[in-house]
């Protein structure tokens, strides 16, 4: 059973691009969360969805920052007009469908590197 | 979710147990305990969470205290890939309709096993 797979694992962006990082997560599993991690910090929560739904994203930054998890297809977290303050390691993580009201932990991918430059 | 504190750092020789503390004094009855590492640039790793009585499994050991105001991770035989940063979490489990679930990570306790 594949874990949880993001790309691209290292992403080289010039500012003012547009970055999409993409997560598949585990099989079974249809709740992902994104954290973004900048340097010598801790991680952040960010936003959680489930198919076709953003269920919290009170840590997403309120402006060029995006995310969806469509029906079919990964999870993708799109930032536009990079900044260098941009510059992290976001990682996505996911769980699977709770049915009784109780989350499971959450298993984490191995990150994607943004630098913007 | 309750506030954790853990300290900055701990050293480990090689096979001997790493216990690492963690104090959580707000902890409330429907918050579980949970674990995570992060290895070197490597994504969090879940390790084992409880509730109230005392866990154990491949990766390690968790000990609650009856009032549960704290918890002590061990890891039975640390080897060098042992070396982490070890994040102790509480987390209400019971949520009601799609509430907030993100984790909350501190600063944790970076474990680093000298050979």
């Amino acid at each position: 059973n594949a874990g949880v797979m993001q790309n691209p694992r290292h992403l080289v962006r010039r500012r003012g691009q547009e970055a999409r990082l993409r997560c598949s997560p585990m099989k079974g599993h249809s709740h992902v969360y994104w954290y973004r991690q900048l340097p010598e910090e801790g991680l952040k929560f960010m936003v959680y969805l489930q198919k076709e739904n953003i269920i919290d994203e009170s840590g997403m930054p309120k402006e060029r920052f995006s995310a969806e998890f469509p029906k079919e297809g990964p999870s993708i977290l799109r930032i536009q007009q990079v900044v260098r303050g941009d510059s992290a390691a976001y990682f996505c993580a996911s769980s699977p469908w709770e049915t009784s009201g109780i989350s499971y932990e959450q298993y984490f991918g191995p990150g994607t590197r943004l630098t913007v430059t | 979710d309750a506030k954790t504190t853990q300290p900055p750092s701990m050293d480990c020789a090689e096979g001997r147990a790493a216990n690492l503390p963690c104090n959580h004094s707000t902890i409330s009855g429907n918050e579980y305990v949970y674990w995570y590492r992060q290895i070197h640039s490597q994504g969090p790793q879940y390790i084992i969470h409880g509730l109230k009585n005392n866990e154990t499994n491949e990766m390690a050991s968790l000990i609650i205290t009856e009032d549960r105001k704290s918890s002590t991770l061990i890891l039975p035989h640390a080897t060098l890939r042992d070396t982490a940063v070890y994040y102790c979490i509480v987390r209400d489990l019971m949520y009601s309709g799609g509430g907030a679930d993100g984790l909350t990570f501190g600063k944790g306790t970076h474990l680093i096993i000298q050979p």
